[in-house]
Order: structure tokens, then sequence, then C-alpha cells
């Protein structure tokens, strides 16, 4: 079935230093895929939607020159957290729909990734 | 605006016995709905959805959720719990017609606990 990737699954960086997450679907093309950022043992708040070819759309709150969203490729979205402080520190989930049956779109999300900034 | 509710931080039940994990929701349009599971440091894992039909909505691991609109609930349940059913679960609203690649809008979660 569709699958949706994530590296890496954890990192670790110095405060002030920059990180990258990839999100990937194997197998299908996601012109739209969503980063979410869960605290522990909290919801998942959706902080953008990377679009293929354009500019990724943040929601209200987020930072986009903080977190920067690359989607280069049907099958490849990233997100850049620049300048990392301890704050930062959280799950990132990314998640992309599969093309439809029908007219319906599932969700299918990656596995995260574990920041910890120090 | 569209919304869910989750109103237990905890669901504690014995193994063997039925479990339920409450969901409401707040939509302007039709509802479309969504029960997750997540595990400790992974992803999302899709339990069920209900798009239109039947109330009853059957899903994987044996878990199924009953689609009131009177009551705008979209309760989880399972008639016998394992203990590996132990995990975080949230429910989740489009926010956009079927047609669109809508962004899911969740609720804050569940913790379910299952003791032996």
């Amino acid at each position: 079935g569709a699958v949706v990737s994530q590296h890496p699954s954890w990192v670790i960086c110095k405060s002030g230093t920059s990180v990258k997450i990839e999100c990937r679907s194997l197998d299908f093309q996601a012109t739209t895929m969503f980063w979410y950022r869960q605290f522990p043992k909290q919801s998942l708040m959706l902080m953008a939607t990377s679009n293929e070819g354009s500019k990724a759309t943040y929601e209200q709150g987020v930072e986009k020159d903080k977190f920067l969203i690359n989607h280069a490729s049907l099958t490849l979205s990233t997100l850049t957290v620049t300048s990392a402080h301890p704050e930062d520190s959280s799950f990132y989930i990314c998640s992309a729909p599969i093309p439809p049956s029908g007219t319906f779109y599932e969700q299918y999300f990656g596995p995260g990734t574990r920041l910890t900034v120090t | 605006a569209q919304s869910v509710a989750q109103p237990e931080d905890q669901v504690n039940v014995a193994e063997g016995n039925p479990l339920t994990v409450k969901c409401t929701y707040s939509v302007s349009g039709n509802p479309y709905l969504f029960w997750y599971v997540q595990y400790p440091n992974r992803g999302l894992q899709f339990l069920l959805k209900y798009i239109t039909g039947d109330n009853l909505v059957k899903g994987s691991y044996g878990f199924e959720a009953e689609f009131n609109k009177s009551q705008t609930s979209f309760h989880l349940k399972k008639p016998s719990a394992l203990v590996r059913d132990s995990a975080l679960y949230f429910c989740a609203v489009r926010d956009e017609p079927p047609g669109n690649t809508g962004k899911l809008i969740f609720g804050q979660g569940t913790t379910l606990q299952v003791k032996p």
C-alpha cells in the first residue's frame, strides 16, 4: 500500500544550527503534503501545506522564515528548521493524500521525526 | 470553522471489556470524520472513516465507530479491548469536501489504557 517515509527518524542538534527533515511519498505522487508538529501527549498542530512547484501555505502563527518548506518534486517535501532553539524541540510529522479512488483522498502519515535542540 | 473535541484525556478499561472513546464535531457542511491511532514515537495509523452511508463504520483491528448526526458525535468503539490497543487515539475532521486534498483538523487526543 501507499507509504510515506521521513528521514531522519530522530535528530539532535545544537542551538543556532539548521536541521532538514525529509518527507517522501513512496509508490505514489503527492502534489500536496502537510507538515504537523506534535508536543508530548498533545494533538497534531498543522504547520503548513506544502505544494509541489509553488510556495507553501503556512498556518497562522507559524514563522515561514524559520520553518522553510520546499516541495521540489512530486515525491519529496523538506522542512528545514533554521536557527533552531530548544523550544523547537518537538515531534514533526508529515502526511500526504494519496491519489483518490473515486473522489476521495486518503491521507497517509509518515513515522515522524523527533527533533531535540540542545 | 470546523472543530473536533475529545472530552476525555484518558480512558481506562480492563482487557476483554468493551471500550468507547468519545468524539464530537462541529462542521458547517457535511462531516467527513476519521479516527487515527498513534503508538509511542510513531506516526499516525488510519483506523476508519465516515464519508456517507451507514452510520456504523467498521475499521482496522476490530474497531468501529458510530456516526450520530443529531448528537454530532463519532465515538470509537471496540467490543473487547486488548492490552495492545493501548495507545493515543485521535479523532479528525476534514475541512473541505472529498474532491480536494483537504487538511485534517484533529481533536486533542485520548490515551487509551487497557489493563490486563
